[in-house]
């Protein structure tokens, strides 16, 4: 069964950099959630998308942008990085209001 | 959505039932109870949710009580495999985030 695809699945970058992860979320799959996890931390909601249309808001910092186009994958762009943005982040789908599934990760790493 | 308290870590033998209970006191009547692992950096794995039957499916059962304040995710036999952090997330149905809270570490020993 096809699942959640993020790309790239490892990312380098320098401070002040600007990086740009992508989320292809399953097949008919109409919400795409963001996550952050630093390490030794737990998961920490970032946003999410609903039929293209931003859902609900967490943590994310206004350094970040995202968005779901209309082929319902997403990007989570992230300007002036710093030290600390270096984290997992997960990217999830789901159909309407059921369960999420979450794809393997970007580990963003900020030099 | 509600707030969920997990212990922070379990021991259980191999071939052992696994049984992680999470307390979730103010949950409201619309919030579902959802189970998710995370094996070392991977994604997080959906393991079963409910409402306020208890479910059961190929991977565990969910054991919710009465008056729903509390749970307990069931592995049968578990498996070294097993070890993950376990997450207990109460969502209302409504909604379109996932909050996860600090989980059990579940470790299982040969």
């Amino acid at each position: 069964a096809a699942g959640v695809i993020q790309s790239p699945r490892h990312l380098i970058k320098e401070k002040r950099e600007t990086a740009t992860l992508k989320c292809y979320p399953i097949p008919r799959h109409d919400t795409v959630y963001w996550y952050q996890q630093g390490p030794g931390q737990d998961p920490q909601f970032l946003i999410s998308f609903y039929e293209k249309m931003q859902s609900d808001k967490g943590s994310i910092p206004d350094r970040f942008s995202a968005q779901q186009f209309s082929d319902y994958h997403s990007e989570l762009n992230m300007s002036s990085l710093e030290l600390g943005d270096s984290a997992l982040y997960f990217c999830a789908s789901s159909l309407e209001k059921g369960m999420a599934f979450f794809g393997q990760g970007t580990r963003l790493t900020v030099v | 959505d509600a707030k969920t308290t997990q212990p922070p870590s379990m021991d259980c033998a191999e071939g052992r039932a696994a049984n992680l209970p999470c307390n979730h006191s103010t949950i409201s009547g619309n919030e579902y109870v959802y189970w998710y692992r995370q094996i070392h950096s991977q994604g997080p794995q959906y393991i079963i949710h409910g409402l306020k039957n208890n479910e059961t499916n190929e991977m565990a059962s969910l054991i919710i009580t009465e008056d729903r304040k509390s749970s307990t995710l069931i592995l049968p036999h578990a498996t070294l495999r097993d070890t993950a952090v376990y997450y207990c997330i109460v969502r209302a149905y409504t909604g379109n985030q996932f909050y996860f809270g600090t989980g059990t570490s579940l470790t299982v020993i040969p």
